[in-house]
């Protein structure tokens, strides 16, 4: 039932580790995200992507990357994790095409870097 | 750098009072818009309001939108205890939207 489901919620992980969190909605939206929230609660956006482009946020590392098998699923990845990417990361999705502008958000997945 | 800015950063209140939120931003907008978030969940899409409108109402809440001043407002009438949480304005394109930094409500029963 959830629209925009995440897993895994809780992820706990070494340094230096390389670690994928996946992202599914089924909303039919054409536009998904993903956003990082820090422990002070600020939202940044990290990726906007729809089947015909992705859109970078610059100051994001490159070794975070989605990928997208389909127009339902986004997935993060992030290679080498540093004690700094420790943070809760939500996927989100909306539909662009039709003049949608509120998004739907997933429940989270709460990284933690040791 | 956040777009939104909300004031007060938290607001503690007792049930049945009105609380007030209040959201400035730096760039003209076509929309803005507020998102509840609870505890350990994701963001809430509340409501939107355009440039043109000055005045929206969705149930128990109210946005104010002053587009002279570069601010907006979020007014929760008759407050319940369910509405502790934090809110946000966001602005931006349909592709790209910004959040604020938030307010924390605390609706004490």
């Amino acid at each position: 039932d959830t629209a925009v489901s995440q897993t895994p919620k809780y992820l706990v992980t070494q340094m230096g580790n390389d670690k994928s969190i996946k992202c599914e909605q089924n909303l039919g939206h054409d536009t998904m995200y993903w956003y990082k929230q820090d422990s002070k609660k600020f939202l940044k956006i990290m990726f906007s992507y729809n089947n015909k482009e992705l859109i970078i946020n610059e100051t994001v590392p490159n070794r975070f990357s989605p990928k997208s098998p389909d127009k339902a699923h986004l997935n993060l990845h992030i290679n080498s994790l540093e004690l700094g990417d420790s943070a809760v990361y939500f996927c989100a999705s909306s539909q662009v095409r039709t003049g949608g502008y509120g998004y739907t958000f997933g429940s989270g997945t709460r990284l933690t870097v040791v | 750098s956040q777009q939104g800015e909300e004031d007060p950063q938290a607001l503690s209140i007792q049930e049945g009072e009105n609380a007030t939120m209040n959201c400035s931003y730096k760039t003209s907008i076509n929309n803005l818009q507020w998102y509840r978030q609870n505890s350990g969940r994701g963001l809430v899409h509340l409501i939107l309001i355009r440039s043109n409108e000055r005045e929206k109402h969705s149930g128990r809440l109210r946005v104010t939108l002053d587009t002279s001043k570069k601010s907006s407002s979020l007014l929760i009438t008759a407050s319940r205890a369910a509405d502790t949480a934090s809110y946000f304005c966001a602005t931006g394109s349909a592709r790209q939207l910004t959040f604020g930094s938030g307010t924390q409500l605390t609706v004490l029963p």
